[in-house]
């Protein structure tokens, strides 16, 4: 079992809100990720970080930010939400086994974020 | 363009059978695929991951097949549970930077009924 969190794991709120979510692990990973995933779809890299004040863009345009102030903690924040901004968002951490990038790690997920904006 | 692609889309199973996932995939350089199951409401969980040497690795129930020559990855599961009903994920990573990349399919979603 995976030593990461997330909070909230259901979230509903009302366009125009600003809200963060919480990641957290305990693993001491240098390396944390957000993904967004809508049902029945791939999940997509939106945010990453290789360690304290690293955070980097993924591969789909999000309007979120994160920060990385603490190895344990990743959290996203959306500035003003919008019903487009309804999806499942995945947290992640890995930790490097062999030089390089994400590809040579084994990502641990945490349970996920549902968000819907009204 | 580099892709990956599952088949079947959904796939519905008696308990105690065998069932067997697809996956092709474009991604070039290889580097590594892995097979996650995600259960509804909760985040992936890695259940195999092969190299370009490797052709088979099991996972108690589990076994996954590679044929990097075919670009084609099969995952196997043996005497089917209702809690292996989950959506089973193909994810291949590529070599072509330093950074590396993760490219995930869309899932097979499987549901064992007893």
């Amino acid at each position: 079992e995976a030593d990461i969190y997330q909070t909230p794991r259901y979230l509903v709120i009302g366009t125009g809100k600003k809200i963060t979510l919480e990641c957290s692990q305990t693993m001491g990973h240098d390396k944390m990720y957000w993904y967004q995933q809508d049902p029945g779809m791939e999940l997509h890299l939106i945010h990453y970080s290789y360690g304290v004040n690293s955070t980097e863009k993924g591969d789909l345009s999000s309007e979120s930010t994160v920060s990385r102030i603490r190895t344990e903690h990743f959290p996203l924040t959306l500035e003003s939400a919008r019903p487009s901004h309804t999806s499942q968002y995945l947290c992640a951490s890995s930790e490097s086994l062999l030089a390089g990038g994400p590809s040579t790690d084994t990502q641990y997920f945490g349970p996920g974020t549902r968000l819907t904006v009204l | 363009k580099n892709q990956v692609e599952q088949s079947p889309q959904s796939l519905i199973i008696l308990e105690g059978k065998n069932c067997t996932l697809q996956c092709n995939y474009t991604v070039s350089p290889f580097s590594n695929l892995r097979w996650y199951k995600q259960d509804t409401g909760r985040g992936p969980v890695s259940l195999t991951i092969m190299t370009f040497s490797e052709n088979t690795k099991s996972n108690g129930r589990y076994t996954a097949t590679l044929d990097a020559d075919t670009k084609q990855s099969s995952l196997h599961i043996t005497a089917s549970q209702l809690s292996d009903s989950a959506s089973y994920i193909c994810v291949v990573s590529d070599r072509g930077s330093t950074l590396g990349r993760l490219y995930f399919g869309r899932g097979t979603q499987l549901t064992v009924w007893p």
